[in-house]
């Protein structure tokens, strides 16, 4: 089982700023690595596959790069909709598996 | 668009069983995987397994073989998901999510998940 683990825990960031969230695969994973939003009480919302490709309707502020086992999710102007809990996930092993989240807080 | 949306919240004693629904529209049913997910209360999502809506073929995590069964109805567009033995730790929100391109196992989009409660 490839393992995930993200980085920070908890990030807080003005309005306007930029928050850079990590992602780290235990082994490679390729490009095969996708980015979800979680609001409390909603359902997870994909953000980027193939590490970097913008899923539909997801607004340029977000940014997803990497491959192999290092993984970043940018987000370059923080808007207060952005407040949520962010998770990274792999599908290039049959087993799939995700990373612990980081929370993003707005300052 | 394309929606899943999933039966109520449900509460069993353990070793109970409890079935879970998806019902899915917007899109080709059969022509996509479904997929379903749990996440236990203040930890982190765990995947449960697939199912190929086409020919109703599963692939299953270890963690659950045995106890887990994903199953489908393609006449009302619907998976379900049974899980036998239920203990206490199975207390979660599952949810189901479909697999938007074959071989490509990401997520898109979520059902709105169903809360299982086990508890004396």
């Amino acid at each position: 089982e490839i393992l995930m683990m993200q980085s920070p825990g908890t990030l807080s960031v003005s309005p306007g700023e930029r928050a850079t969230l990590s992602c780290r695969a235990s082994q490679s994973v390729s490009t095969k690595l996708a980015w979800y939003k979680v609001k409390p009480g909603q359902a997870p919302r994909l953000l980027i596959y193939g590490a970097s490709t913008r899923a539909t309707d997801i607004p340029a502020r977000f940014s997803g790069s990497g491959s192999g086992t290092e993984f970043t999710l940018t987000i370059s102007s923080l808007q207060s909709e952005d407040s949520a809990i962010y998770y990274c996930q792999q599908y290039n092993n049959w087993v799939l598996t995700f990373g612990g989240g980081t929370k993003v807080e707005i300052k | 668009q394309v929606q899943l949306v999933q039966s109520g919240a449900e509460v069993r004693r353990p070793g109970a069983s409890v079935k879970i629904s998806c019902e899915t529209s917007g899109y080709n049913f059969s022509g996509h995987y479904l997929h379903w997910v749990r996440q236990a209360p203040g930890l982190g999502f765990e995947w449960m397994g697939w199912m190929n809506c086409n020919n109703g073929a599963t692939t299953y995590a270890r963690k659950f073989k045995g106890r887990v069964a994903m199953t489908r109805d393609t006449s009302v567009r619907t998976a379900y998901l049974e899980l036998t033995g239920l203990r206490y730790d199975d207390t979660a929100i599952y949810s189901c999510a479909r697999c938007p391109q074959a071989g490509l196992n990401y997520f898109d989009p979520w059902g709105q998940g169903t809360l299982v409660t086990v508890t004396s």
